[in-house]
């Protein structure tokens, strides 16, 4: 069982176009992470959250964290052909037993921006 | 250095060879981290090392992988005799502290043939 599920798992969208990934869990986290990865690469940081309903924008790309602390999405707002690319959330465990340095990924969601 | 390197960028080992796989970290991280990366799939936790301490070795897959990093500076991944599934990307990141985001490097992509 993945412990964090990313959805959609994979995005075709025409430039323009705005879109909505998630990131789920039925556990709490103490922290989330997003990264890019493009082909080749290792996955670059985008943004950290850390409390509840947190909203975090970067650019044209907007973060949040649940409520609770179990799930984050991430809109992005007229995607750009450089958009393209694996976006990646990541979590440290709220109660990890002495392990919050570990960062647990999730499978990821493909996106690719048609010109 | 400005970023973590790592080499060699692309391997290709003979069922049953050996390998070692070196990451170079940020300069001044304490925190080093190696993940497993399938095809299609998110990185997985292999180890974790604060200086030159390996604190965690929960995610490496059997006895024939090993890490090191006796400096607390570059760290060496070794896979003996190595085998088909061992085929991924191996990425290793770097971090100030433990709690801060990772800088990963580019990867090692293993092909076992």
């Amino acid at each position: 069982t993945q412990l964090l599920e990313q959805s959609p798992q994979f995005l075709s969208i025409q430039e323009g176009e705005n879109l909505t990934v998630y990131c789920n869990s039925s556990s709490v986290f103490s922290s989330l992470q997003w990264y890019r990865q493009e082909p080749g690469e290792g996955p670059v940081l985008l943004v950290t959250v850390v409390t509840g309903g947190e909203v975090k924008k970067l650019k044209r790309l907007t973060f949040q964290f649940g409520d609770a602390r179990k799930d984050s999405s991430l809109h992005i707002t007229a995607a750009q052909p450089g958009d393209t690319g694996l976006y990646l959330c990541a979590g440290r465990l709220a109660y990890s037993g002495g392990s919050n340095y570990k960062l647990t990924f999730g499978k990821g969601t493909l996106l690719t921006v048609n010109p | 250095g400005a970023g973590v390197s790592q080499s060699p960028r692309y391997k290709v080992a003979k069922r049953g060879q050996d390998v070692a796989l070196r990451c170079d970290p940020i300069s001044g991280h304490v925190s080093l981290f190696w993940y497993q990366q399938a095809l299609g799939q998110g990185p997985e936790f292999l180890t974790y090392f604060q200086n030159e301490a390996q604190l965690d070795k929960s995610g490496l897959p059997s006895d024939r992988f090993f890490a090191e990093r006796p400096e607390g500076s570059v760290s060496t991944l070794k896979i003996q005799r190595t085998q088909q599934e061992d085929s991924a990307v191996y990425l290793c990141a770097s971090s100030l502290d433990s709690n801060y985001g990772y800088t990963f490097g580019s990867g090692t992509r293993l092909t076992v043939v």
